[in-house]
């Protein structure tokens, strides 16, 4: 069966630090991979998705990038946070085919302090 | 045209009573409609879904109800539990149009508080 991780689960750093966030998918092939951000109380909001190696789209404009070094590696990443950047971080896969669903990981509770 | 409207945004059942919540779109170009459970501090759990090829789809107390004509959707929860507490997302996607579709554009959740 197909499972997802993410990593870490919770994270406090520092306005103007470095991010990386790491999700992994095992059990499936060239699944389609997305990052969402959750604000507190809020909807999902789609910051990247990608179809495959190297490909990334970004949703939203921001201080943040994604990467996928890896058929099932997806890693989010900021140069310099900003006290915004601050939420609820979602790592989802779905299969690379057809309108299936998308699956969540637990997420990254992430604080800029 | 991309929206998902759900309501409400939150919602008080007493234990044994039925939840509802409702979502309507207008993208007619939408044919999955999943909902989603989340638990605090957990990610959003496929719950059920619906193909609008048929107008209602169940498993257990959940159903969803479909209707095509009002571009309307909803999930019944039956003899709610304190256990269901939790924020629910409805959610839909398109038939395949390209690199990148299947996007899937969430409501903006519902939060049931379900009271002994």
């Amino acid at each position: 069966s197909q499972t997802i991780h993410q990593w870490p689960a919770t994270l406090v750093q520092p306005v103007g630090s470095p991010l990386s966030l790491e999700c992994t998918v095992e059990g499936t092939s060239n699944p389609n991979l997305y990052w969402y951000r959750q604000a507190a109380g809020r909807g999902l909001q789609l910051l990247f998705y990608s179809v495959g190696i190297g490909q990334i789209s970004s949703e939203v404009p921001q201080n943040l990038s994604a990467s996928r070094p890896q058929d099932r590696q997806f890693i989010l990443s900021s140069k310099k946070l900003l006290l915004s950047d601050s939420g609820f971080y979602l790592c989802a896969w779905r299969q690379g085919f057809g309108n299936q669903p998308q699956h969540f990981g637990d997420g990254t509770r992430l604080s800029i302090l | 045209q991309q929206q998902v409207k759900q309501s409400p945004q939150s919602l008080i059942v007493q234990k044994g009573g039925i939840s509802i919540i409702n979502c309507a779109y207008e993208n007619t170009a939408f044919d999955y409609f999943p909902w989603y459970q989340q638990f605090p501090g957990k990610g959003p759990a496929l719950l059920i879904a619906i193909r609008p090829d048929v107008s209602e789809k169940k498993e257990g107390r959940f159903t969803i109800s479909f209707n095509k004509s009002a571009k309307q959707f909803s999930l019944h929860i039956m003899d709610s539990q304190p256990g269901d507490s939790a924020t629910y997302f409805c959610a839909a996607s398109p038939t395949y149009s390209g690199a990148g579709s299947y996007q899937l554009t969430f409501g903006k959740g519902t939060k049931l508080s379900v009271i002994p």
